[in-house]
């Protein structure tokens, strides 16, 4: 069973830029999450999706990020315009497959955000 | 709102040699999962071990195992004969288990490393 897929591993950009990310969950998982770990910390949760529906948005900052899922499978993050302190490791995670671990979450490998 | 805390931000063990990570948490909830995450330097989150609340049995993965205090809300990791490869940070996490995929809460990590 292939894994969660993230791209890309590394960004660098300068502050007021804008940058996205895709994530591609493990097939069949109806659950995708994105989360914000800075350097140092715990991941966050950003957001989350239920197929392609917003579950919890609350912590997103809306006013710069953005986030779709659509057609229920791939999603992208996007950050517009990107802030010295949106650097972080941006991780995507799914879950709901089926079996003992339908509630388990799997995580892709990240992608490394710096903003300059 | 839940939390959880790692009082341990580093640890050391020698090969072979046994050791034990602390968490703690806080909820309200009586019905919950608790996870340890473990993240090498290549960031990928890999699931080590998952307790359910409602179970008194400890879980147990191979070499590790967890000492769940449900009534202390405690939840420690100890891994046995340890080995190179368990350097690493791991996190402890929570996720409510009362409606439907909810995202997890995670502590701020203990760096483990491990001597030859």
């Amino acid at each position: 069973e292939a894994g969660v897929a993230q791209s890309p591993r590394y960004k660098i950009i300068e502050k007021r830029q804008s940058v996205a990310f895709w994530c591609n969950p493990i097939s069949g998982h109806a659950t995708l999450y994105w989360y914000q770990q800075i350097l140092g910390q715990g991941p966050k949760l950003l957001i989350q999706f239920q197929n392609n529906g917003v579950v919890d948005d609350s912590q997103l900052p809306k006013d710069r990020f953005s986030a779709e899922r659509l057609k229920g499978v791939d999603s992208t993050l996007k950050i517009q315009p990107a802030k010295l302190e949106d650097s972080a490791v941006y991780l995507c995670a799914s879950s709901g497959g089926v079996g003992a671990n339908t509630d388990t979450q799997y995580f892709g490998p990240g992608t490394r955000l710096t903003v300059l | 709102a839940q939390t959880v805390t790692q009082s341990q931000p580093e640890m050391s063990v020698q090969e072979a040699e046994t050791v034990t990570l602390s968490c703690t948490y806080d909820t309200s909830e009586s019905d919950y999962y608790l996870f340890w995450y473990k993240q090498p330097p290549s960031r990928q989150m890999i699931l080590v071990i998952r307790q359910e609340a409602y179970k008194q049995q400890n879980a147990t993965e191979n070499r590790f195992s967890v000492n769940f205090q449900k009534a202390a809300k405690s939840f420690s990791l100890k891994i046995s004969d340890s080995q190179l490869g368990d350097a690493a940070m791991y996190f402890c996490a929570y996720r409510s288990r009362n409606s439907g995929n909810t995202p997890l809460v995670f502590g701020k990590g203990t760096r483990l490393s491990v001597i030859a």
